[in-house]
């Protein structure tokens, strides 16, 4: 089945610090891969996503690249600000099974201090 | 962006009653609904799928007659959880999806604690 492996928090980081979030999956066929975030008290809202291999999404100077042969789909960032504080999620969808489900990771608190 | 509704944000209820749980998209017409459970450092679990106007998909493991849910109108879906149990305690977070879309907006959760 699918499965979506998330880098465990919490991570704190200072302003302007380079960010990483470690993300593995397994998953049958060829999945779209996506970032999740979810700031406090609101819903989860789609950062960035790629749809096949060697696709990079980026959005908000977050970026993520769709690596076939390591299975993975990190996040990075170069320059967190406070505002970048939130939880953050990987997640997968296959086409196969019915309705185009989501499959998350656990989700990573991140801390960014000013 | 599209804006998806929860309400009630946070219930506290007793053990053996049930609590209804409302989502609402707010500018879009939703065709389909999704309703996860989310337990404290874990992964967001789908309970259920639902399309406008008929019956939930539970998904594997997931009781029917426990989690009622009912999609009755384009912008409105509810989960009534039915003698709610201190373990039925958990973090429930509905998405929706327009009709012909391929993305999912999601509401910024219920938190259920059942004493």
């Amino acid at each position: 089945g699918n499965s979506v492996t998330q880098m465990e928090g919490p991570v704190t980081l200072s302003e302007e610090a380079f960010l990483t979030i470690n993300c593995t999956y397994t998953a049958t066929g060829y999945p779209s891969l996506f970032w999740y975030v979810q700031y406090p008290g609101e819903g989860l809202q789609l950062l960035l996503k790629a749809t096949k291999a060697d696709d990079k999404g980026s959005n908000k100077g977050f970026e993520a690249t769709y690596r076939k042969e390591t299975t993975s789909f990190h996040l990075e960032k170069g320059s967190v600000q406070v505002s970048d504080s939130a939880v953050y999620f990987c997640a997968l969808r296959t086409l196969a099974g019915s309705a185009r489900q989501l499959t998350f990771g656990s989700g990573t608190q991140l801390t960014v201090l000013p | 962006g599209a804006v998806v509704s929860q309400h009630p944000s946070r219930v506290i209820c007793k053990s053996g009653t049930s609590v209804k749980i409302e989502c609402r998209s707010l500018d879009f017409q939703a065709t389909t609904m999704f309703w996860y459970r989310q337990f404290p450092k874990q992964s967001l679990m789908l309970m259920a799928t639902s399309n406008e106007g008929s019956k939930a998909t539970y998904e594997q493991g997931v009781e029917k007659d426990k989690f009622l849910i009912n999609h009755a109108s384009l912008t409105l879906s509810t989960l009534t959880v039915t003698s709610a149990h201190p373990e039925d305690s958990s973090f429930y977070i509905c998405s929706a999806r327009a009709g012909g879309g391929d993305t999912q907006y999601f509401g910024p959760g219920t938190r259920l604690t059942v004493l």
